[in-house]
């Protein structure tokens, strides 16, 4: 059954420096999300991509934040300059878009803690 | 604007009764409703889906859930619990059309003892 991957699976960074998360979607979907879950905390949206251009972002999702899709099947967050707040569980999602079929899959996520 | 609320952020059960899990939602337009699962560690798994058909749903494992507009509710039951329905879920809100953000409420606890 196709599942969307994340890599890697743990990072560890230090204040300030800049981390990219990978991730690869399930091959005919069409919408691309990033979630975060802080530790105990609830999953909050961060920004949805359609189309090589961002859909929809939150509030959290400022410029420190950026998406690109570099190729015809990876999706990367970035996050330029990380704050120790950024510490959360990092999900990213797929789904066809197709009328009727809103579900979303999820990967496994990356845990990224920042020192 | 769309919330979802979770009531009970640990639900605990006896291996064989049954589970209730309580979701209401707020929206002003008509939603599509998901119950995901997430075990210890792992991502979120997809349990069910409600996208505006049948009021009740049956999802995987045994769960289902039934779409209560007059009470803006989507609760989440199993007849009787398994050991192995120890996890944590979520209950999540999206609107109509693709690509639109899932917004989820503070997620239940789930504990099963014997």
């Amino acid at each position: 059954e196709p599942e969307v991957t994340q890599t890697p699976s743990h990072q560890v960074t230090q204040m300030g420096q800049e981390v990219i998360l990978r991730c690869v979607p399930i091959s005919n979907h069409l919408y691309f999300y990033w979630y975060r879950q802080i530790l105990g905390q609830k999953v909050e949206f961060l920004v949805s991509f359609y189309n090589n251009e961002i859909s929809e972002k939150s509030e959290i999702f400022d410029d420190q934040f950026s998406v690109e899709r570099p190729d015809g099947s990876n999706f990367t967050l970035k996050i330029r300059s990380t704050k120790l707040e950024d510490s959360a569980m990092y999900f990213c999602a797929s789904s066809t878009g197709l009328a009727g079929t809103y579900e979303q899959y999820f990967g496994p996520g990356t845990r990224l803690t920042v020192t | 604007a769309q919330s979802v609320t979770q009531l009970g952020s640990h639900v605990s059960v006896s291996e064989g009764a049954l589970v209730l899990l309580r979701c209401n939602y707020s929206s002003s337009v008509p939603p599509y409703l998901f119950w995901y699962v997430q075990y210890p560690n792992q991502g979120l798994q997809l349990l069910l889906k409600y996208t505006s058909a049948a009021t009740l749903v049956k999802g995987i494992n045994g769960f289902e859930a039934e779409f209560k507009k007059s009470e803006t509710s989507f609760h989440l039951t199993k007849p009787s619990a398994h050991m192995s329905d120890a996890a944590e879920y979520f209950c999540a809100l999206g609107i109509t059309g693709g690509g639109n953000k899932l917004t989820f409420g503070t997620g239940t606890q789930l504990k099963v003892e014997l």
